[in-house]
């Protein structure tokens, strides 16, 4: 199984609504990290979990708010948003090659905040 | 500050030809070149290099890296059209930092 598997695949939220983005996978990789794809822009980290532990956090508004249950799963709660947030948040685990990383990413959440 | 820059950022071609796609980066504390090809929405790896000149190759896919003037190309010959897609250059920096370039749109015509 080499798949990271994100929900919901689309998301509309208003900007008092909290909603929740949910990440699984079980490649046994032990870092997982959330990112943020605005329209034709590459990929901005937002988050990095090693071990379930916070280990990076881009000075993203505290709005997001990660949590990792599990070495398994990511979750990314989401509370009173602006109309910004819209992006594409994709999650994706790594794997150690080396001293080196390779990224698995799910196919993201498409977030529209009204 | 360490940037990556890919080019070009668009380009059209015909099913057939053989397209080159250029990144350069400048960064503080190499440790791979990656490519990852983003169809619709998730970005799959493609190729990770780390040593210069030793070219990586899948099929109609083949990389290399120049560590000494900082850059990598990504070469698709006999295009298809299930090749259209976003590729994303980026690298590895260490302490969970990839840093990515802002990609070059590849459209195949049939």
């Amino acid at each position: 199984d080499t798949e990271v598997t994100q929900t919901p695949k689309h998301l509309v939220m208003g900007m008092t609504n909290k909603k929740s983005l949910k990440c699984e996978q079980h490649m046994g990789h032990r870092a997982m990290y959330w990112y943020k794809q605005k329209a034709k822009k590459p990929p901005e980290l937002m988050f990095v979990y090693s071990y379930e532990k916070l280990s990076i956090n881009e000075s993203v508004p505290s709005r997001f708010s990660p949590e990792c249950p599990n070495s398994s799963l990511l979750n990314l709660h989401l509370h009173a948003l602006q109309p910004e947030d819209s992006a594409l948040y994709l999650c994706a685990s790594q794997q150690r090659v080396g001293g080196n990383e390779k990224l698995f990413f799910g196919s993201g959440t498409q977030l529209s905040v009204l | 500050e360490d940037k990556v820059v890919q080019s070009p950022l668009s380009l059209v071609v015909h099913e057939g030809d053989t397209v080159t796609l250029n990144c350069s980066y400048e960064v503080t504390n190499f440790r791979s070149l990656l490519w990852y090809k983003q169809e619709k929405k998730a970005p799959t790896f493609l190729f990770m290099l780390t040593s210069s000149g030793i070219e990586k190759k899948s099929g109609r896919l083949s990389s290399i890296l120049d560590k000494k003037e900082l850059f990598s190309i990504l070469n698709i010959t006999a295009t298809q059209t299930g090749d259209s897609a976003i590729y994303l250059c980026a690298t590895y920096t260490g302490g969970f930092k990839t840093i990515f370039g802002a990609g070059t749109r590849l459209f195949v015509k049939a």
